[in-house]
């Protein structure tokens, strides 16, 4: 099983400041990781697949880069509404979810 | 669009099996795109499951797949879940999801979930 591995567990920052979210996989997983943003009661939304692809609607402040094991989600000035849970996804060998990582409002 | 609707018990007894089923509507549930169920126990991560896609193809989480079968009903559109032998772990809400026909590495679409509790 492919373990991923978020960081930091909670991200405390203020409306207009630059977030970076870490995901480290325990193996290669090539390019075949995704990005989830969850809010309370609701289902996950697809925010970036394959790495560095951001899904359909998803804003521009949004960007996914690396490859192989090391991972990073950054959404360049956060809006009141980018305040969740990130979650991110590898499908290289079945499919396992990292543990999240919770952007708070400081 | 695709939307995607679960339905099911919200309570099942411990041994018993839990069986829910995905209503696809807006699109075929034959297109390009493999099926998924993922659960996410309280204020938990989330967890795959096991996918399907319409020929009938099918794979399972390793750590769940001896209680685990999910099909496919193309002449309803719709697919289904049952995990077998639940106990008080297998409480979560349950979603279905479709993956994204480009890389097939994510979900772009989800259901809204449905909550199942295990308890006597």
């Amino acid at each position: 099983e492919i373990v991923l591995t978020q960081s930091p567990a909670t991200l405390s920052l203020s409306p207009g400041e630059r977030a970076t979210l870490s995901c480290r996989a325990s193996q290669s997983v090539s390019s075949f990781l995704a990005w989830y943003q969850q809010k309370p009661g609701q289902a996950p939304r697809l925010l970036i697949y394959h790495a560095s692809n951001r899904a359909t609607g998803i804003p521009a402040r949004f960007s996914g880069s690396g490859s192989g094991t090391d991972f990073t989600l950054t959404i360049s000035s956060l809006e009141p509404e980018d305040f969740a849970v990130y979650y991110c996804q590898q499908r290289s060998y079945w499919l396992t979810f990292g543990g999240g990582t919770k952007v708070e409002i400081k | 669009q695709v939307q995607l609707q679960e339905s099911g018990p919200g309570l099942v007894k411990p041994s018993g099996t839990l069986s829910l089923t995905c209503a696809v509507s807006g699109g075929s549930i034959s297109s390009s795109n493999w099926w998924s169920w993922v659960r996410q126990p309280p204020g938990k991560g989330l967890e795959w499951i096991g996918e399907i896609y319409h020929s009938g193809s099918a794979n399972y989480n390793p750590s769940l797949k001896s209680r685990v079968t999910i099909s496919v009903d193309k002449s309803k559109n719709q697919f289904s879940l049952k995990l077998s032998s639940v106990t008080a772990a297998d409480t979560a809400l349950y979603y279905c999801a479709r993956d994204i026909a480009d890389y097939h590495d994510a979900f772009d679409i989800w259901g809204q979930g449905t909550m199942v509790t295990v308890s006597s």
